[in-house]
């Protein structure tokens, strides 16, 4: 069983559409969690932490169900810009980081 | 600051050559760590490193070794090469201590196995 499970996607959205992504891990001992965007040929980069009261970050709210084991990522208002692949990411054990294979999303004109 | 930085940026190697794949953080971070990313997948973790002088295996460390013999530097090397590390390989460093630590990724080395 993989240890970070995410909808591969894509999710095609017109411009201003809200979208949400959800990701299911399977260690109950992960400690922190977060959501990384990685751009086409890219190296990831972090897009928002979660903690586990969820947390908003402009057009972005990230929340924690540390009881079901599922982290979501809500984009409010998506814009062309936010096309990109989002990768739901675990860390267990405090060192080591394991990611989903991301969840691709397409923003339309 | 230049963040992380990996080279070389492409290479390609023929079955059973060795190569070492070069990653420079200028941040000062204590931790450090590999990954490769195969196409449509997640990032998963080759080696890790803590700090000067200090290594240990992620989840997917077989053919691999790394060394860490000073803060900045933490190179990636492979023996023997097979296409079944044909793969995008990304080198990240955090400032450690908590797990909330943001890691900040290098631009990738893409590598080719033929």
């Amino acid at each position: 069983r993989k240890e970070v499970e995410q909808d591969p996607g894509p999710f095609n959205v017109p411009e201003g559409a809200t979208v949400a992504f959800n990701c299911t891990y399977s260690n109950s001992a992960s400690q922190s969690f977060f959501w990384y965007r990685q751009d086409c040929r890219k190296e990831p980069k972090l897009l928002m932490s979660v903690y586990s009261s969820g947390n908003e970050d402009g057009r972005f709210t990230a929340q924690l169900n540390r009881a079901s084991q599922y982290i979501s990522l809500l984009i409010r208002d998506s814009k062309l810009s936010d096309s990109a692949t989002y990768l739901c990411v675990v860390n267990i054990n405090f060192n080591k980081f394991y990611f989903g294979s991301g969840t691709k999303l397409n923003v339309k004109p | 600051n230049a963040g992380v930085t990996q080279t070389p940026k492409f290479r390609i190697l023929k079955i059973g050559q060795s190569m070492t794949l070069q990653c420079t953080q200028d941040m000062n971070h204590n931790y450090m760590y590999w990954y490769r990313q195969d196409p449509g997948m997640g990032l998963k973790l080759i080696y890790y490193s803590v700090g000067a002088g200090i290594t240990d295996k992620g989840e997917v460390p077989n053919g691999y070794n790394v060394s860490r013999s000073t803060t900045e530097d933490f190179p990636l090397r492979l023996e023997l090469a097979a296409p079944s590390q044909t793969s995008v390989y990304f080198c990240a460093s955090s400032y450690g201590g908590s797990s909330y630590n943001e890691q900040f990724f290098g631009p990738g080395t893409r590598l080719t196995v033929l």
